[in-house]
């Protein structure tokens, strides 16, 4: 596997569910980003981590939360979600958090919540 | 708040055309990165311009940085249907060091 990968690719989950987002970067990067991509609205960042400790959340509900058990993984665990929280759910990893390092995103989770 | 807003949302033409997408803001950024977003997959850096004014080709497509650095173009010669995507502007906050996203053009080249 290259580059940043994203497991599931599409997931369908009720209001009371829980379940978890996976993302997996096999370039060397320290920085591991997830942000939010909904229709007619820009790009929102989530959350980000360097080498695995969180650096930024912003303003996230907490029915979203994030784990980094290592600079290679990252995880986003769903749980009591709204219907306005299905989007496209994209991971990005960078050299580092600094904001013109070129990030590599994955190919993203289509979440949808009934 | 930074916001950089993209002209036009949605763009619909004929291969062969020629087109201009601009992104917008009253803020100053130290650079802005251009990323393409093919559908099913995630965007993808197609280049970064940093010095006002700064011009960089790549093939068909010219991207140009505003000499305030307020503002970005990136016009796209004689389209293809490859050129098919959601075209996203992001530029890095002057004082924040932030990686601001764009609002989107969405382009669609018919053959």
């Amino acid at each position: 596997e290259t580059g940043v990968t994203q497991t599931p690719r599409h997931l369908v989950m009720g209001m009371t569910n829980k379940k978890s987002l996976k993302c997996e970067q096999h370039l060397g990067h320290n920085a591991m980003y997830w942000y939010k991509q909904s229709a007619k609205k820009p790009l929102e960042l989530m959350f980000v981590y360097s080498l695995e400790e969180r650096v930024e959340n912003n303003s996230v509900p907490s029915r979203f939360s994030p784990e980094c058990p290592n600079s290679s993984h990252l995880f986003l665990h769903l749980h009591t979600l709204q219907p306005e929280d299905s989007a496209l759910y994209l991971c990005a990893s960078s050299v580092g958090t600094g904001g013109g390092y070129e990030q590599y995103f994955g190919p993203g989770t289509r979440l949808t919540v009934t | 708040t930074q916001l950089l807003e993209q002209s036009p949302q949605f763009l619909s033409i004929q291969e062969g055309e020629n087109l201009t997408v601009y992104c917008n803001s009253s803020s100053v950024f130290s650079s802005l990165q251009w990323y393409r977003q093919e559908p099913g997959e995630g965007p993808v850096l197609l280049v970064t311009v940093v010095t006002g004014g700064e011009v960089k080709k790549l093939k068909r497509l010219t991207f140009q940085f505003g000499d305030a650095r307020k503002d970005s173009s990136l016009h796209i010669t004689a389209a293809q249907p490859g050129d098919t995507g959601l075209y996203l502007c992001a530029g890095v906050g002057y004082n924040t060091d932030k990686l601001i996203f764009g609002t989107g053009t969405r382009l669609q080249v018919f053959p």
